[in-house]
């Protein structure tokens, strides 16, 4: 298979840990995207990179998120001190250049913060 | 007031049906529109893409873009019960030189044999 890849696709948590998230997108894409889903919407971007350079955060990435893409190849998304606002589901897209670009999803994780 | 709206239905037809999916939105620097389905516990996966107005057909599928009006259509022909699933549309402008999604709440869609 050699879509986006995502792990875990499920993650139960207690209120006040931290959480770790791996995506790993198509190879050739340098393009890499995190949003987040939460029932019944659609998903909200959070954060962007091109190659390892994190160019753009939305305003929903607070303090206690973030994201690394170590030589632009995998991301992680970390959020430390989970609170129950945090449940949903958390998905990568990559991309390639240009600027009419396509994404392309992961199966995404889903958090579960009780 | 978001600035995509759609539908989030369900919405219901038998096998066979034609099925029309709509999004209205407010922002003009919209250039870019998509249609994505999502399954049950999945990512969504891109169907149709479109740049500025006009129609697309792929297949059973056919999406129009109207920038006068702000509204974007996804038919689907002769449905079958496999394309039950949410249909969420999505739109980008062209800013900073990558796309930056904006997605509806997505129209849940049954097709029943």
């Amino acid at each position: 298979d050699t879509g986006v890849s995502q792990d875990p696709r499920h993650k139960i948590t207690k209120r006040g840990q931290n959480v770790t998230f791996r995506c790993d997108p198509i190879s050739e894409h340098n393009r890499l995207y995190w949003y987040r889903q939460t029932l019944g919407q659609g998903p909200e971007f959070l954060t962007y990179f091109q190659n390892e350079a994190q160019l753009e955060k939305s305003r929903l990435l607070s303090d206690r998120f973030s994201a690394e893409r170590p030589k632009g190849s995998f991301s992680t998304l970390e959020i430390q001190r989970t609170e129950q606002g945090d449940s949903a589901m958390y998905l990568c897209a990559s991309s390639l250049e240009p600027a009419n670009e396509k994404l392309f999803f992961g199966s995404g994780t889903q958090l579960s913060v009780l | 007031q978001k600035e995509v709206e759609q539908d989030p239905g369900p919405l219901s037809v038998p096998e066979g049906a034609i099925v029309s999916l709509n999004c209205t939105y407010s922002n003009s620097a919209f250039q870019y529109f998509m249609w994505y389905r999502q399954y049950s516990r999945k990512g969504p996966e891109l169907l149709m893409y479109t740049y500025s107005s006009g129609n697309k057909e792929d297949g059973r599928f056919t999406a129009q873009v109207d920038k006068s009006s702000k509204y974007i259509s996804l038919f689907i022909r002769d449905s079958q019960p496999s394309d039950s699933a949410t249909y969420l549309c999505a739109m980008a402008e062209v800013s900073g030189g990558y796309n930056k999604l904006i997605f509806g709440a997505g129209t849940r869609l049954a097709v029943h044999p």
